[in-house]
């Protein structure tokens, strides 16, 4: 299965934008990329996804890099609430059951 | 209703004892997952049933045996338990059955120590 990359931990201030990025260098054409996040003392769950081009939602967006080896998730004002720890995971299209969190991001926001 | 429910929240027991966790969701989603999660770790797929069907098997160790009685139901059933075995233990649900990219509804797991 194709890997990801996170730093382990980075800190925001509050309302400030937030920048996690995400190395996946072994990405194959079928992979999408998610993120997830999970917040102390609950299950992980969905941010966003995208295959190449950049994705945008409610609670955040998704640029992907041209070549698609690196992504970035953008959380565009931090609050508080934003602190957990965000993970970057490739699902490939044919066998997406088969989900495998990388190692992650935790998020610190500084009030 | 986009809850996946899981009960019970917290369980503790020897390591002699048989218990169950149970699963359960309401959005008519087809794919449902159990995931392992030690303290400050990911959480590690351990099986997935897609139509009620067990579709993988993470090469789970046979003390832990899952069952899907029906759609909307899953069950781990927990017998001969080891300490390292102390995890919070994770369902979800996708609405896809097989493959695809569905969203991973997630429970908030429950925290089971062994003794």
């Amino acid at each position: 299965d194709a890997k990801t990359t996170q730093p382990n931990s980075m800190e925001s201030n509050e309302e400030e934008p937030v920048h996690l990025p995400c190395n996946h260098s072994t990405i194959s054409g079928t992979d999408y990329i998610h993120w997830y996040r999970q917040l102390p003392s609950q299950g992980p769950e969905y941010v966003i996804h995208g295959l190449t081009s950049n994705v945008n939602n409610r609670m955040a967006s998704l640029a992907i890099a041209e070549d698609r080896k690196s992504s970035t998730l953008i959380l565009h004002r931090a609050t508080l609430r934003d602190a957990a720890v965000y993970y970057c995971i490739l699902r490939d299209v044919y066998t997406g059951n088969q989900f495998y969190f990388g190692t992650g991001t935790s998020l610190t926001v500084i009030p | 209703d986009t809850e996946v429910t899981q009960t019970p929240k917290h369980l503790v027991m020897g390591m002699t004892n048989k218990k169950s966790l149970k699963c359960e969701q309401h959005m008519g989603h087809r794919a449902m997952y159990w995931y392992k999660q030690k303290a400050k770790k990911p959480p590690e797929l351990m099986f997935v049933y897609s139509y009620e069907k067990l579709s993988i098997n993470e090469s789970v160790p046979s003390r832990f045996s899952p069952e899907c009685p029906n759609s909307s139901l899953l069950n781990l059933h927990l017998h001969a338990l080891q300490p390292e075995d102390s995890a919070l233990y994770l369902c979800a649900s996708s609405q896809d059955g097989l493959a695809g990219l569905g969203e991973q509804y997630f429970g908030p797991g429950t925290r089971l120590t062994v003794t």
